[in-house]
């Protein structure tokens, strides 16, 4: 079946680099994307990967290994506004999107 | 209008009421979509429009049913409410279904 693994929460400090994992399990693979969730508002887009690599994009990254069914948001410089939920989601072959449950990101001073 | 629009930003709703969501985009997306947010849980997929005209079913559309008349509009409509509908709803649109989807602010429904 269709399944989309991360983890449920992450403790990084101020300016330090994290690195949020999601693994996925669909019926097909037409792109992944990670989008950031503020509590109490709506998914913004980060990133889209479709090709195997790394895609980098200001203090965030994100990296795609199709084979392994796995990817990577690769945050630097942490902020106290990067405190979010980070939600990975995979496009199926029906193109229907798949969203994670999200990793909960809190940041320390 | 800027993006997408969602009303209202919460209801609370007696057990049985039926309840419109409304959902407007200006960006004249081809592709809408509505999903349930509930704590710990993904966004689910409940409807989705790939072009006006035609809808679709996603992952949980028991007890929800959609229109699309025209690009710019894309209600959600809970015939006969029950509790386990409380929940946040998104609308969001896209481009092309391949394509970047773009939330509005969410509704947040509570149904006692």
């Amino acid at each position: 079946g269709q399944n989309i693994d991360q983890p449920t929460e992450m403790t990084a400090t101020e300016g330090a680099i994290v690195q949020i994992n999601c693994t996925y399990q669909t019926s097909g693979f037409n792109g992944l994307f990670w989008y950031q969730q503020h509590a109490g508002e709506a998914p913004t887009f980060l990133s889209y990967n479709v090709l195997d690599g790394l895609e980098e994009k200001g203090r965030f990254s994100s990296f795609l290994s199709r084979s392994k069914g796995y990817s990577y948001l690769l945050l630097k410089e942490l902020q106290m506004k990067d405190s979010a939920s980070y939600l990975c989601a995979v496009i199926e072959s029906n193109y229907q999107l798949i969203w994670g449950a999200g990793t909960k990101l809190i940041i320390k001073p | 209008i800027a993006g997408i629009t969602q009303a209202p930003t919460s209801q609370i709703l007696a057990a049985g009421r039926r309840m419109t969501l409304r959902c407007t985009q200006d960006m004249r997306h081809n592709a809408m979509y509505w999903y349930r947010q509930d704590l710990g849980l993904g966004l689910r997929l409940i409807h989705y429009s790939n072009t006006a005209g035609t809808t679709g079913k996603g992952e949980v559309p028991d007890g929800y049913s959609v229109s699309r008349a025209n690009t710019d509009d894309f209600p959600l409509t809970l015939a006969s409410a029950v509790p386990s509908q409380t929940s946040v709803y998104f609308c969001a649109s896209s481009e092309g279904d391949s394509n970047e989807q773009f939330f509005g602010p969410g509704t947040r429904l509570t149904v006692l």
